[in-house]
């Protein structure tokens, strides 16, 4: 079956540290993968897009790496900040006739001052 | 308006009654998703549109229909709603003739169908 999995449980790290999410995923073959940001009561928001042909992207302090062969996707905020607090989505694009995502469920990030 | 509007912010329904939740975006996107978020279980794609005039069914289309008569507008229709349709519900557009499909979203419904 196809799954796409990020950690249920939060990640809870202290301000100035690297975090680093996970999100891996199975029988998919994704064109391309997107990280969102969603804070409570609110919709996500965009944050990096990686392709299938690009290994690392980076933006600021937002780091994201991509492989095809393992599946999986990591996702890292260098210098992290209480502000980074939120939760973390991961989204496969595939490429078929809706241009649809699938989102994973999420990595709560809590960043402590 | 900027960006894209959901409307209402909040509802509770009775089981079997009507319900449009009404989605609106002024970014001339061609693309336009609904979703639902349920807690552990993330995002699931309901409705899809690519253009105006055309729908699509999602992972979870059951109990849900869509309609598309122009680029800016796509509400969600709940025929008879039932307790399972409790949930947050996400509009959100793209412009699919850029790549990879950037998707912005609204800021949700929160609908509970008692």
């Amino acid at each position: 079956s196809q799954k796409i999995e990020q950690n249920s449980e939060a990640l809870n790290i202290q301000e100035g540290k690297t975090a680093t999410l996970t999100c891996n995923y199975t029988n998919y073959s994704p064109a391309y993968l997107q990280w969102y940001r969603q804070d409570p009561g609110r919709g996500p928001v965009f944050l990096l897009l990686i392709r299938e042909n690009e290994k690392e992207k980076r933006k600021e302090r937002l780091k994201v790496t991509f492989d095809t062969t393992l599946k999986q996707s990591l996702f890292h905020i260098t210098a992290s900040q209480p502000a980074d607090s939120a939760t973390y989505l991961c989204a496969l694009g595939v490429v078929d006739s809706s241009y649809k995502l699938i989102f994973g469920s999420g990595t709560r990030l809590l960043v402590r001052p | 308006i900027a960006g894209i509007t959901q409307a209402p912010t909040s509802q509770i329904l009775a089981a079997g009654r009507r319900m449009t939740l009404r989605c609106t975006q002024d970014m001339r996107h061609n693309a336009m998703y609904w979703y639902r978020q349920d807690l552990g279980l993330g995002l699931r794609l309901i409705h899809y549109s690519n253009t105006a005039g055309t729908t699509g069914k999602g992972e979870v289309p059951d109990g849900y229909s869509v309609s598309r008569a122009n680029t800016d507008d796509f509400p969600l229709t709940l025929a008879s709603a039932v307790p399972s349709q409790t949930s947050v519900y996400f509009c959100a557009s793209s412009d699919i003739d850029r790549s990879y499909n950037e998707q912005f979203f609204g800021p949700g419904t929160r609908l509970t169908v008692l």
